[in-house]
């Protein structure tokens, strides 16, 4: 199985600061790198797609770049409702898998 | 708009079967863009890919789980249903049933989950 790893497992950051999650692959996954949102108690809803589509409706302050095995997505300006764990998934290689997931907390 | 929900027991006996349906509204399980799908997600922990469904029947299971997973689907219904063979606490979850879009492998519609508790 590919591998997964996402760092912080955990962060805190005051209303508009730059937030950064990266994610970093055990082995080429190219572009098939997803990234979802979770709020507490709901499914995750999909933020990014492709390492770098922004999803339809999803606000532009969510971003995300990489390829190969290193992958960082940003939220550009933090909002209160951005306060969720955020997942990274590859879908290069079956079985999928997810990081383990970063939770972002407001300052 | 495309839903899922799931149902099924909320509460499994260790060494038993799991299983859980999921009815899908406003979309055809039937429809070839699509696989049906379950993850799942213990309490406080990550999200694990357990398996999916084509139109066709064909499926794919995480190697992990394979030996105890089958996934069906019953077009006449709508639904998809999972089942999950000798349980054990480790197999306490929240279930989510999934679309994934077959092309690019996205996850665009997920039921709300249910939590499956292991415990005699």
């Amino acid at each position: 199985d590919i591998q997964m790893t996402q760092s912080p497992s955990s962060l805190s950051a005051s209303v508009g600061d730059r937030v950064t999650i990266t994610c970093q692959a055990s082995q080429d996954i190219s572009n098939y790198l997803n990234w979802y949102q979770q709020n507490p108690g709901k499914a995750p809803k999909l933020l990014i797609y492709d390492a770098s589509n922004l999803e339809t409706g999803v606000p532009s302050r969510f971003s995300g770049s990489g390829s190969g095995t290193d992958f960082t997505f940003t939220i550009s300006r933090l909002q209160p409702e951005d306060i969720a764990t955020y997942y990274c998934q590859q879908h290069d290689t079956l079985p999928w898998t997810f990081g383990q997931g970063t939770k972002v907390e407001i300052k | 708009q495309v839903q899922l929900q799931e149902s099924g027991p909320g509460l499994v006996k260790p060494s038993q079967t799991l299983s859980l349906t999921c009815t899908v509204s406003g979309g055809s399980i039937s429809s070839g863009r699509y696989y049906w799908s379950w993850i799942r997600q213990p309490a406080g922990k990550g999200l694990e890919w357990i398996g999916r469904i084509y139109t066709s029947g064909s499926t794919n299971y995480n190697p992990s789980l394979k030996s105890r997973v089958t996934i069906s689907g019953d077009t006449s219904k709508n639904q998809f249903s999972l089942k999950l063979s000798s349980v054990t606490a480790a197999d306490t979850a929240v279930y989510y049933c999934a679309r994934e879009v077959r092309v690019t492998a996205i996850h665009d519609y997920w039921g709300q989950g249910t939590l499956v508790t292991v415990s005699s």
